[in-house]
């Protein structure tokens, strides 16, 4: 089946624009997770979703970045005022149920470049 | 402050040696942690995990040992193989705390023909 799908692949911004990161999970799967991911780093998680809820959001760095799931599938992550540190890749992630140890399924990653 | 380190950036082994990755936790609530494989332009792939009430894992070629006492675990590979080649990363989660993968910086294993 068709897995994790993320649009778009690459996004270029200037400074100060607001972005919208997409995240289509695999069908049938509750819980959602977005991750950024800066060079040379590991993906560091921002926000997890079960269902429509946002369950942990600890890990968005501020009040610019905001993220929605209103029908409990599709996933949007929101970034205001963008910034040059911003510039990474935004991975999504799922899985099946809210398990701790459920395997997190990613999506290929959207990389954001902010001028 | 890094909860989870990668202390090797890079890793070259020949094909049909062992490799080992290692990875080293500061958190003592991680219970459950994961290897991920992660090629270029693509998002991470799951590879194997194991739960902190046992101390070793296998799957094929791929065995994931946990030193709990010593807050280590390491991924074994073998054979390697070339389309081996990939930047692996070591994951913690606390079960209780929540479902966020914590992740190290990352290891690039080259394996050579």
């Amino acid at each position: 089946g068709a897995g994790v799908s993320q649009t778009p692949s690459n996004k270029v911004t200037e400074k100060g624009k607001y972005v919208e990161l997409r995240c289509d999970p695999i069908s049938g799967h509750t819980a959602l997770y977005w991750y950024r991911q800066s060079l040379g780093q590991g993906p560091e998680f921002l926000i997890y979703f079960q269902g429509t809820g946002a369950a942990d959001d600890s890990g968005l760095p501020n009040d610019r970045f905001f993220a929605v799931r209103p029908e409990g599938s599709v996933s949007t992550l929101k970034i205001q005022r963008t910034e040059r540190g911003d510039s990474a890749v935004y991975l999504c992630a799922s899985t099946l149920t809210s398990g701790g140890t459920d395997t997190q399924y990613f999506g290929p990653g959207t990389r954001l470049t902010v001028l | 402050d890094q909860q989870v380190k990668q202390n090797s950036p890079s890793l070259s082994v020949q094909e049909g040696r062992i490799s080992i990755l290692n990875c080293d936790y500061t958190n003592s609530m991680f219970d459950y942690f994961l290897w991920y494989k992660k090629y270029p332009a693509e998002g991470p792939t799951f590879l194997i995990s194991i739960s902190s009430i046992k101390d070793k894992n296998e799957d094929g070629r791929f065995t994931v040992f946990l030193n709990k006492s010593a807050k280590h675990l390491s991924l074994h590979i073998v054979p390697s193989q070339p389309g081996d080649s990939a930047v692996y990363f070591c994951a913690a989660i606390s079960t209780g705390g929540g479902n966020k993968l914590t992740f190290g910086t990352g290891t690039q294993l080259k394996v050579e023909l």
